[in-house]
């Protein structure tokens, strides 16, 4: 177990409609990553928030968006969903401070999303 | 255009003998390189990191080590157990952000 928690398990919807994926990281972690592994694929960075902050962004779609609130949970924000957007979807945190992993990212078990 | 590449879709081996998993790279900038690996329905779990500052590092039967300038890093396993089958991503970093991820090789270990 990472501690990192990630709701709900498993999503299943239609095409043009909108989800929210949740997130909370392990306890004292600030960094909070999202990834999407498509069938097959390697792991696609989309975008990591710091203490609340945007760190930096990969290739997320401007109908995808995220956000981190004062409690340090995340959520992905996934909008017009598209057949192609069925995927995985990972959170990540990192960033405890001082400590030695500060590199390492430690992942929740993933949302499985189907867009039908 | 891929930054870090893992060639080996599938890697096999039987049991007890050395795995080896390879890495490359094209962005110089990438100080931080870490491996992970994935068990079905999990999420990745971290196994071994290494800074661009060194070429080895060592953590148990895990020793990855760095070739700076081939821009390549490479996974030993040593000795192989059949627990060690699942795959297995690379990952790399600048200045602790944009972790990008190659697309994973499969190991399987044979008994």
């Amino acid at each position: 177990d990472s501690g990192v928690t990630q709701t709900p398990k498993h999503l299943i919807t239609a095409t043009g409609q909108r989800v929210t994926l949740r997130c909370s990281p392990r306890s004292g972690d600030l960094s909070v990553y999202w990834y999407q592994q498509s069938l097959d694929q390697g792991l696609q960075f989309l975008i990591q928030y710091y203490n609340g902050e945007e760190r930096a962004k990969g290739n997320i779609l401007e109908r995808f968006s995220a956000q981190q609130f004062p409690d340090l949970h995340s959520e992905l924000n996934l909008s017009s969903l598209e057949l192609g957007d069925s995927a995985l979807y990972f959170c990540a945190s990192s960033g405890r401070p001082g400590g030695q992993s500060y590199n390492e990212q430690f992942f929740g078990p993933g949302t499985r999303l189907t867009v039908l | 255009d891929q930054q870090v590449k893992q060639n080996s879709p599938s890697l096999s081996v039987q049991e007890g003998r050395i795995s080896i998993l390879n890495c490359d790279y094209t962005n110089s900038m990438f100080d931080y390189f870490l491996w992970y690996k994935k068990y079905p329905a999990e999420g990745p779990t971290f196994l071994i990191s290494i800074s661009s500052i060194k070429d080895k590092n060592e953590d148990g039967r895990f020793t990855v080590f760095l070739n700076k300038s081939a821009k390549h890093l490479s996974l030993h396993i040593v000795p192989s157990q059949p627990g060690d089958s699942a795959v297995y991503f690379c990952a790399a970093s600048a200045w602790g952000q944009n972790f990008v991820f190659g697309p994973g090789t499969r190991l399987s270990v044979l008994p």
